[in-house]
């Protein structure tokens, strides 16, 4: 249990494009689910916390405006990355948790040129 | 000082080694303790979770937790090449769901065959 799926595991994109990354709960309900950023060799950075039908709670420096969060479903939760540049360029991790613990995807890798 | 600080290594030994991986941390709100691996590309994998001062042990794996000096430690017996990857501590205030988790660096593993 508690297996956690993102979509797409990678990604290409050409500067100044959005790009939409997903992440679902697979075998439980999540109200709330974390988007991260890790940077090569550097750990887990919080971005932000999605909550079910509220809107999301941005860490310090994150530009909520480029970082768009949407958690429509108690499984689904999404993050828009708009007008993406290759400073933004990263790999991208949500969790969730069904009771203890967090759970991870498996990341999306996301390359912008 | 950061809440959490863990040894960055990298940590190299010969299979069959005891590995010790040890945290510290400021924050007396902590109650919850995990440890995660994490290989390359991949998103974080929950071994163990602790709650309070105490041990606990999972196969090959034993996690210690001694809040008294606000210090954390994973055990791997018997290591073998397979646990070659970065070890993630993490802690909360909360059990999960709505809690908010910080992250130790991670210190990288090697086990050599």
């Amino acid at each position: 249990g508690a297996v956690v799926s993102q979509h797409p595991s990678w990604v290409i994109c050409k500067s100044g494009t959005s790009v939409k990354i997903e992440c679902r709960s697979l075998d439980f309900q999540a109200t709330t689910m974390f988007w991260y950023r890790q940077f090569p060799k550097q750990s887990l950075m919080l971005m932000a916390t999605s909550n079910e039908g509220s809107k999301a709670t941005y860490e310090q420096g994150v530009e909520k405006d480029k970082f768009l969060i949407n958690h429509a479903s108690l499984t689904l939760s999404t993050l828009t990355v708009t007008s993406a540049h290759p400073e933004d360029s990263s790999f991208y991790i949500c969790s969730a948790s069904p009771e203890f613990g967090q759970f991870f995807g498996p990341g999306t890798r996301l390359t912008v040129l | 000082q950061k809440e959490v600080e863990q040894d960055p290594g990298p940590l190299s030994v010969p299979e069959g080694a005891i590995v010790s991986l040890n945290c510290t941390y400021s924050n007396s709100a902590f109650q919850y303790f995990m440890w995660y691996r994490q290989y390359s590309r991949k998103g974080p994998e929950l071994l163990m979770y602790t709650y309070s001062s105490g041990n606990k042990e999972d196969g090959r794996f034993t996690a210690q937790v001694d809040k008294s000096s606000k210090y954390i430690s994973l055990f791997i017996r018997d290591s073998q090449p397979s646990d070659s990857a970065t070890y993630l501590c993490a802690m909360s205030a909360g059990p999960g769901g709505y809690q908010k988790v910080t992250f130790g660096t991670g210190t990288k593993l090697q086990v050599i065959p």
